[in-house]
């Protein structure tokens, strides 16, 4: 991979709204890829993975995220946002190019108001 | 159930002062790393291992050195600090190059 651009630095919304994160990266071989969260004093948590199979991943606490190869985007949704989801979020990508090492996006973060 | 664990949490320097971040896990994993994260920069990797007395240059590995040892640790130094390096470093393990990487809870160093 030899970029990954989160298009959005700041996502507001209200609590119970969905919720879209998007994320694209440019390849040109087959990838894996990932969502992590970040709350807030805390390290890295994984959200969800693609690794292969169904586009459609569903992963922990209620996100869910669909690879689409020819937009080769995987954006991240929830259909409805808590107070406790208020986090960064990051997309990473790997491929054969970057020998497999994790390449990441600058972060969205995701604030939810009541 | 300890994970990845760095020691210290916080810590402040002075330019040209030298340390060393230190990164355990009690995974058993074969793949360790050392990134840095910069506000709206995501994380960028400085430095990786991919087994125990290896290890390899990252996106941004100029002015830090790292020494894998022992499998269970993954060194981080700075020999000459400088304010460039102010961040926030995070370690990470994991299994295989597709798989997924668990981090550590990140370190905040400060070189004034």
């Amino acid at each position: 991979a030899q970029s990954v651009t989160q298009l959005d630095s700041q996502v507001p919304v209200f609590e119970e709204a969905p919720v879209e994160l998007r994320c694209n990266y440019s390849s040109s071989v087959s990838v894996y890829l990932f969502w992590y969260v970040q709350y807030p004093n805390q390290g890295l948590q994984l959200l969800l993975k693609y690794l292969s199979g169904s586009t459609l991943v569903k992963g922990i606490n209620g996100f869910e995220a669909e690879f689409n190869k020819s937009q080769t985007s995987f954006h991240l949704r929830k259909p409805s946002v808590h107070i406790s989801d208020t986090a960064e979020y990051f997309c990473a990508v790997s491929d054969m190019d970057s020998s497999y090492k994790l390449i990441f996006g600058s972060g969205t973060r995701l604030l939810v108001r009541p | 159930n300890a994970g990845v664990t760095q020691t210290p949490k916080f810590r402040v320097l002075k330019t040209g002062q030298s340390m060393t971040l230190l990164c355990a896990q009690d995974m058993n994993h074969e793949y360790m790393y050392w990134y840095r994260q910069d506000p709206g920069m995501g994380l960028r990797l400085i430095h990786y291992s991919v087994g125990e007395g290896t290890t390899a240059k990252g996106e941004v590995p100029d002015g830090y050195n790292v020494s894998r040892l022992k499998k269970q640790n993954f060194l981080l130094g700075l020999e000459s600090a400088a304010p460039s390096q102010t961040s926030v470093y995070f370690c990470a393990s994991g299994t295989g190059s597709n798989q997924p990487q668990h981090f550590g809870d990140g370190t905040r160093l400060s070189i004034l």
